[in-house]
């Protein structure tokens, strides 16, 4: 069975905080995303990597940072939290060269900063 | 940025009821539609990818159309049960490219 799991389903942090959410991947996939989801809004793509140590900035990349240092992990870092960054995160992984592009998807965590 | 927009926004039904909802999208360079079932407290799956115009998949009571010279796909429930109580997520992307656009969700909630 194949998954994606997330650090953390709950978290909750203050203001200033440096953040991290981790998502790991068992499926050997190049291709890995980070969302946020937003009430009223659809998933918006925050940063995406094809491969250990690239990295590409999604729509709304302002305040985060990533990090693939191995294929199944792609860190998300908040450096200094703020209370608009409290929203459900979720991380995809996809395979390269799959031209229906089918992401799955981790199960999400929820963060709230206070 | 390719906007794809759903309705509507949330559904309330009875059981045994039969739902569908919408989703349009751009459809110049399209390449493909995704349908995905997000459940609470599960992790979003995959339901359809559709690529073709007239395109048609089911999957027990579901179901969806395409329709990608104007723009949108249905996606049909026959029969709700409870357990269909989910957001569904539609998804575009253009040709060969891995830039998916969600739209912000349909959620469905099946009263016993």
């Amino acid at each position: 069975d194949v998954k994606v799991t997330q650090s953390s389903r709950y978290l909750v942090k203050r203001t200033g905080e440096k953040v991290f959410l981790e998502c790991v991947q068992d499926m050997d996939h190049e291709n890995m995303f980070w969302y946020r989801q937003d009430p009223g809004l659809g998933l918006r793509l925050i940063y995406f990597s094809y491969d250990v140590k690239m990295k590409e900035k999604g729509d709304i990349p302002e305040g985060y940072s990533v990090s693939r240092e191995k294929k199944e992990r792609f860190s998300l870092i908040l450096e200094s939290a703020s209370t608009n960054q409290t929203s459900m995160y979720l991380c995809a992984s996809s395979l390269r060269g799959r031209t229906d592009n089918e992401q799955f998807f981790g199960p999400g965590t929820r963060l709230t900063v206070l | 940025i390719l906007n794809v927009e759903q309705s509507p926004q949330s559904l309330h039904v009875q059981e045994g009821d039969s739902t569908n909802f919408t989703c349009s999208f751009p459809s110049s360079n399209f390449y493909a539609l995704h349908w995905y079932r997000w459940e609470t407290a599960k992790s979003p799956e995959a339901l359809f990818v559709m690529t073709l115009n007239g395109d048609e998949k089911k999957k027990g009571r579901i179901s969806a159309t395409l329709n990608t010279k104007e723009g949108y796909s249905y996606l049909y429930i026959k029969g709700s049960q409870p357990e269909d109580s989910a957001t569904y997520l539609c998804a575009s992307h253009p040709y060969n490219n891995n830039d998916m656009r969600f739209g912000a969700g349909t959620r469905l909630t099946v009263k016993p």
